[in-house]
């Protein structure tokens, strides 16, 4: 099975700042990674898929790269609505899908 | 808009079994993968069961393989997760989402808790 390692944990920053969160993968995933947000007590919403692929009406100061095994989330300009917990996911086959442990971007 | 709805999480002993369903609208729900994903309390997501579109595929976790079982009836757009010899280690919100990849669309989730 394909393991996600995501890094750091917990992430503390402030308003205004670029903020990047890794995501590596045990083996290569090509680019089927995808990018979730979490807000406490609410369901996951997509933000990123194919790893650098912007959902619709996700603000632009989301991005996402990387291939293979190594990958990022980048946000360029923290907003006040960003403080979440974020996720990584694996899709490459149907047959198993991987989440990374999570990062907490707390002020 | 799309919608799913999950239903049928509660509390449950040890050993136990629960059946939890998914009742999805606004889109072609016959065309899409669906799946199952679960959160224990204060803890990350975890994939548990992905189910083709006729249903002649599913693919499930390690930790649930031969204890849980995903299904869908297409005519009732809805997807289902039987759960039988349930475990303290099963509590969870289970979500129900569409896609077998990366996943657009979520339901609320329903608390299932595995306690004595």
């Amino acid at each position: 099975d394909i393991q996600m390692t995501q890094s750091p944990s917990t992430l503390s920053a402030s308003v205004g700042d670029r903020v990047t969160i890794t995501c590596r993968a045990s083996q290569s995933i090509s680019s089927c990674l995808a990018w979730y947000q979490q807000k406490p007590g609410k369901a996951p919403t997509l933000l990123i898929y194919k790893a650098s692929t912007l959902e619709s009406g996700v603000p632009s100061r989301f991005s996402g790269s990387g291939s293979g095994t190594e990958f990022t989330l980048t946000i360029s300009s923290l907003q006040p609505d960003d403080f979440a917990t974020y996720y990584c996911q694996q899709y490459n086959g149907y047959s198993s899908v991987t989440f990374g442990g999570g990062t907490k971007v707390e002020i | 808009e799309v919608q799913l709805v999950e239903s049928g999480g509660g509390l449950v002993q040890p050993g136990g079994s629960l059946r939890l369903s998914c009742a999805a609208s606004g889109f072609t729900f016959s065309t899409y993968w669906m799946s199952w994903v679960r959160q224990a309390p204060g803890k990350g997501l975890e994939w548990v069961a992905n189910i083709k579109q006729d249903g002649s595929e599913t693919y499930y976790v390690d930790s649930v393989k031969g204890r849980f079982t995903i299904s869908r009836d297409n005519a009732q757009n809805s997807v289902y997760l039987q759960m039988n010899s349930l475990r303290a280690e099963d509590t969870a919100v289970y979500f129900c989402t569409r896609g077998g990849n990366y996943r657009r669309c979520w339901g609320q989730g329903t608390l299932v808790t595995v306690s004595s």
